[in-house]
């Protein structure tokens, strides 16, 4: 199994722009993540799915930020418009049902500028 | 209140040798699982070992063990002849509410730097 894929590795963007991170879990996985890692506050848990069901976004920061989860091999953070204080490092990981850790993504490094 | 606590922001350690990253945490919750991740300088996050609130065995993988103390709460991780490799930033996590919670907390980190 190729693990989980985030994309892109690194992204760049002028304040305003909107910007979409991608994530495709591992197959078979029932449950997927997002995080953001700051320097300030750490892993931060952003929002989960299970079955491709928002279950908690307690964690997303405002409205700018929305994230979806069309089918059961693909999701999608979006931040519109971004703003420098999002500039952070946003991992996805996956778990399956039945285990308890979670397999990440290698993590998308967002800059804003 | 932190719900996971790691006191030691940096440790440095001689290769070869042991080094203990202490973690503790916090929960009502009878059964969770405690976990430890390591985060390399090119920033992917590693899963390194598992205990079960229920484990009665301290869990070991490899060169990695952990020194679970259930009634004082704590979690270490004990890392057993220290290679140059093993320099990383070190998290400690929590899941509480097994086997469906999903409330996955993380500690702030430790990062070990192994000295030639």
């Amino acid at each position: 199994d190729a693990g989980v894929i985030q994309s892109p590795r690194h992204e760049v963007t002028e304040m305003g722009q909107e910007v979409t991170l991608r994530c495709k879990p591992i197959s078979g996985h029932d449950y997927l993540f997002w995080y953001r890692q700051t320097m300030m506050r750490g892993l931060e848990l952003l929002i989960y799915f299970n079955n491709n069901v928002p279950i908690d976004d307690s964690g997303m920061p405002e409205d700018r930020f929305s994230a979806k989860m069309p089918n059961a091999s693909f999701s999608t953070l979006k931040i519109q418009p971004s703003e420098p204080r999002d500039s952070a490092v946003y991992f996805c990981a996956s778990s399956p049902t039945e285990n308890y850790g979670y397999t990440f993504g290698s993590g998308t490094r967002l800059t804003v500028v | 209140a932190q719900k996971i606590t790691q006191t030691q922001p940096g440790m440095f350690v001689q290769e070869k040798e042991a080094v203990t990253l202490d973690c503790t945490y916090d929960t009502s919750d009878q059964s969770y699982g405690l976990f430890w991740y390591k985060q390399p300088s090119s920033g992917e996050m590693i899963f390194l070992i598992y205990q079960g609130s229920y484990d009665e065995q301290n869990a070991t993988e490899g060169r990695y063990s952990l020194n679970f103390q259930k009634a004082r709460k704590s979690a270490n991780l004990v890392i057993s002849a220290s290679q140059l490799g093993d320099s990383a930033m070190y998290f400690c996590a929590m899941r509480e509410g097994l086997p469906t919670g999903q409330n996955f907390v993380f500690g702030p980190g430790t990062r070990l730097s192994v000295l030639p």
